[in-house]
């Protein structure tokens, strides 16, 4: 099916473990994104990437890293997760366009609770 | 990017139109209009967008001051459905640098 998806959609991690979160868009997008949302914080980047190993800071990418081998996939990984980590994880996708409409596309989301 | 301030919240009853505003005193030239909105439990998604003059499609309208420093995303006749909350982000056009920067959104209740 075409579109974009997370796994896994829920997670329990216990502190200190490596911790991988994935995204696959099946459009062929250029940009992908690794938002957290939290209360009160609303969504903040964490990494984008514009294209195949191609990638950059957000906001918030202490504790994060992330790799872009294939321009379909977009994998998130804490290395050693936190409690503080515990969050909604959102990834999505885009087209550059010359409009500047930039329409990013969600994920359904990732749940990751770090005990 | 340009910072935007909304209600936190607002309320409308169902079947009635909702008028959803966003202040950007400090846009710039350049900066396209965005909204979005999250539905509970699920990721956000695409409304609607404009530069300078009012746009519609088939979910909002968007209607935006003529200074540009202000716009309203409008809903003609909400639904429970539309119970979500509403963010509405600048956009400055910078190839290669198309992240968007999110605020904390309008939160909207529909009143049966």
């Amino acid at each position: 099916d075409a579109g974009i998806t997370q796994s896994p959609r829920y997670k329990i991690t216990e502190t200190g473990r490596q911790v991988t979160l994935m995204c696959h868009q099946t459009w062929s997008h250029s940009y992908m994104f690794w938002y957290r949302q939290d209360l009160g914080h609303g969504l903040r980047l964490i990494y984008y990437s514009a294209a195949a190993d191609i990638t950059d800071k957000g906001e918030v990418p202490d504790g994060y890293v992330v790799s872009r081998s294939k321009t379909e996939n977009f994998p998130l990984t804490l290395e050693s997760a936190t409690r503080s980590q515990t969050s909604v994880y959102f990834c999505a996708s885009s087209e550059l366009q010359v409009s500047g409409a930039n329409v990013l596309t969600f994920g359904a989301g990732s749940r990751l609770t770090v005990l | 990017d340009a910072k935007t301030t909304q209600p936190n919240s607002m309320e409308s009853n169902e079947e009635e139109p909702v008028h959803l505003p966003c202040n950007h005193s400090t846009i710039s030239g350049t900066d396209y209009i965005h909204w979005y909105r999250q539905l509970p439990s699920q990721g956000p998604e695409y409304v609607i967008h404009g530069l300078t003059s009012n746009v519609n499609n088939r979910m909002a309208s968007l209607a935006i001051a003529e200074d540009r420093k202000s716009s309203t995303l409008i809903l003609h006749r909400a639904t429970l459905r539309d119970a979500a909350v509403y963010y509405c982000i600048l956009r400055r056009p910078n190839f290669g640098n198309e992240k968007l920067t999110f605020g904390t959104g309008t939160r909207l209740t529909i009143i049966p």
